[in-house]
């Protein structure tokens, strides 16, 4: 199915683990971000790619890891999960232009024990 | 600094009246694109309407249309004879380029509650 999809749903870890949210999207679009979604903070940009093998940081880019090998793909890790990165996490692609809007999965739930 | 400021966390309105979401932001881009989304009690994020820097007209969608007044920096969304579906949280967003990489950026979002 055409969209985009983030894998797992719903995560429970313990911290100090190494933990990998993934995100597969099929329109080829150029861009891709993460955000992790916090009571009070909105939606806050973690990190954002603008095409395969360029990646940038964010407003809250510390303790995570991305990469982009491949245009369809955006895994995002949490080298070392920690409590406060316990959150809702987005992933979301565009296509180029300030003028085009932002596709967004489902979501990840993810909780550092 | 902030990018996106929305200054009220929570709303609430009586069915069929209008309601005004307030955002404002800030950048020294000539060029850059102003989004809001709905985000109902289910999580998934809904694209409701666009507004370019350079667009003279105040764009519309249905009940949707927003307030763009750009030397004042704001975009606020007005949301016409509300209706209880509307209940949901409502993130205004800029996309602006950053030494050549676009970025789109959120604000906390104003929780909007209709009432019968």
């Amino acid at each position: 199915d055409a969209g985009i999809t983030q894998s797992p749903r719903y995560k429970i870890t313990e911290t100090g683990r190494q933990v990998t949210l993934m995100c597969h999207q099929t329109w080829s679009h150029s861009y891709m971000f993460w955000y992790r979604q916090d009571l009070g903070h909105g939606l806050r940009l973690i990190y954002y790619s603008a095409a395969a093998d360029i990646t940038d940081k964010g407003e809250v880019p510390d303790g995570y890891v991305v990469s982009r090998s491949k245009t369809e793909n955006f895994p995002l890790t949490l080298e070392s999960a920690t409590r406060s990165q316990t959150s809702v996490y987005f992933c979301a692609s565009s296509e180029w232009g300030t003028n085009t809007e932002a596709f967004f999965g489902q979501g990840t739930r993810l909780t550092v024990v | 600094a902030q990018k996106i400021t929305q200054t009220q966390p929570g709303m609430f309105v009586q069915e069929k009246e209008a309601v005004t979401l307030d955002c404002t932001y800030d950048t020294s881009d000539q060029s850059y694109g102003l989004f809001w989304y709905k985000q109902p009690s289910s999580g998934e994020m809904i694209f409701l309407i666009y507004q370019g820097s350079y667009d003279e007209q105040n764009a519309t969608e249905g009940r949707y249309s927003l307030n763009f007044q750009k030397a004042r920096k704001s975009a606020n969304l007005v949301i016409s004879a509300s209706q209880l579906g509307d209940s949901a949280m409502y993130f205004c967003a800029m996309r602006e380029n950053v030494f050549g990489n676009e970025k789109l950026t959120f604000g906390t979002g104003t929780r909007l509650t209709i009432i019968p």
